[in-house]
């Protein structure tokens, strides 16, 4: 049974340009949120999706943005990046019919220079 | 808006030390708990978990944590520590139902021989 997956590992972008990151839930999980790690710093929420619809967003600008599809997998996507963009990205599913316990991805290794 | 505090930014103690990672939150409602663990290179692994009843949780490893209600706390403890738990520890906590987790900023163990 795999768990959460993520892609890509590690990705190095330049101020201003858009990056798109990945996420597979667990198998039998229809929940997935985002979360920001910034270095030396607790995991902060972005956004959850559920049935493909935003059902709760964090103190995160517009530019960030999501999509949930159809097999419950998740893309997380941010425009216009800036250095203070810089963070691990983590993905966690959970099933909205069960304990709501999250399990989290590895992250995506986001740098923005 | 819930806040998690977490009291130790960096603790350092010798195999077999006893350990006492400190957690309080703000939140008037009722809620979930958790102690999320994250080794160095590897993702985020839930600890242990306090949904209900018995406030003194037993989780993974050896790792137990107590929750008290009346000082909004739930502090983790190991009895006798390894080099093998040298990790960033995150408490974090969220309302009932498949909601966001909101994460203190995390401890810092490092076990030393």
């Amino acid at each position: 049974d795999a768990g959460v997956t993520q892609s890509p590992t590690h990705l190095i972008k330049t101020r201003g340009q858009q990056v798109t990151l990945r996420c597979s839930p667990k198998s039998g999980h229809d929940t997935v949120s985002w979360y920001q790690q910034a270095l030396g710093q607790g995991p902060q929420f972005i956004f959850q999706y559920y049935e493909e619809e935003e059902r709760q967003r964090g103190n995160f600008p517009d530019r960030f943005s999501g999509h949930q599809f159809p097999n419950y997998s998740s893309e997380l996507n941010v425009n216009a990046l800036l250095l203070g963009d810089s963070a691990l990205y983590l993905c966690a599913s959970s099933s909205s019919g069960g304990s709501y316990e999250q399990y989290f991805g590895p992250g995506t290794r986001l740098t923005v220079t | 808006a819930q806040s998690v505090s977490q009291h130790n930014h960096h603790v350092i103690l010798s195999e077999a030390a006893s350990l006492e990672l400190g957690c309080n939150y703000s939140y008037g409602g009722t809620v979930n708990l958790f102690w999320y663990v994250q080794y160095p290179g590897q993702h985020l692994q839930l600890l242990l978990k306090y949904f209900s009843g018995d406030p003194l949780v037993k989780g993974i490893k050896g790792f137990e944590a107590e929750f008290i209600k009346s000082k909004f706390s739930f502090n983790l403890r190991k009895p006798s520590v390894q080099w093998s738990d040298t990790a960033e520890y995150f408490c974090a906590v969220n309302r009932r139902g498949n909601t966001p987790l909101v994460f203190g900023k995390g401890t810092r163990l490092s076990v030393i021989a």
